[in-house]
């Protein structure tokens, strides 16, 4: 198994560009979710999933959109970007609460 | 999270001294209570985790503790060496709201040569 496989790596964009994180997992996770990571804030949830078809809002949403339409997938859309938006970004899965979390490489992204 | 608080945030050690971190958490219904570890510039990794009905739990050099009643919990490293060092997050699932773990700000641990 690959675990969870997040693309790209790193990605440079100019304030106001669209761009799609992709994530995929092959573990046959329920549940699916974004974090971002900023200095000195920890592991900060932006978005997640319980289950295809299902996709609601964490601490910080705003700027950003998921959908999940399969189990493996979960996308997560930048809109407009804007500086405040740099950051480290993690996706993560895990079979259902109360279980481990397991996390992607991480996809580095720096908002000009 | 705001409902997840990580002390200290900075830990500094001589390498084979023990290293306690605490975490509390404000949701008495919490039942679970994981603790990763990432190493600079990689993901968090799962490295002791323990549930409600437990008190605590070994594996090797690490424990965890957990007091339900005071919603706190706390990891002991023992014998600690260089390559303990990292930033340590605990991530309970509070049972309000999204069931997925809201991580603390974490616990930089330097463990000296």
């Amino acid at each position: 198994n690959a675990g969870v496989t997040q693309t790209p790596k790193f990605q440079v964009l100019k304030t106001g560009q669209s761009m799609t994180l992709q994530c995929a997992q092959d573990m046959n996770h329920e549940y699916m979710s974004w974090y971002r990571q900023d200095p000195g804030m920890g592991l900060r949830l932006i978005h997640y999933s319980v289950g295809a078809g299902i996709t609601d809002q964490g601490e910080v949403p705003n700027g950003y959109n998921v959908s999940r339409s399969t189990t493996e997938d979960f996308p997560l859309r930048l809109l407009s970007a804007a500086p405040s938006q740099t950051s480290v970004y993690f996706c993560a899965s895990s079979r259902g609460s109360g279980q481990p979390q397991h996390f992607g490489d991480g996809t580095r992204l720096s908002i000009l | 999270g705001e409902n997840v608080e990580q002390h200290p945030s900075t830990l500094s050690v001589q390498e084979g001294d023990s290293a306690v971190i605490k975490c509390t958490y404000s949701d008495s219904a919490s039942n679970y209570f994981p603790w990763y570890k990432q190493e600079l510039g990689k993901r968090p990794q799962l490295i002791i985790d323990i549930r409600s009905n437990v008190g605590e739990k070994k594996d090797q050099r690490i424990a965890v503790t957990l007091n339900k009643t005071a919603k706190h919990f706390s990891l002991h490293i023992t014998e600690t060496q260089p390559e303990d060092s990292a930033v340590y997050f605990c991530a309970p699932v509070l049972s309000g709201g999204s069931y997925i773990p809201t991580f603390g700000r974490g616990t930089s641990l330097i463990v000296h040569p």
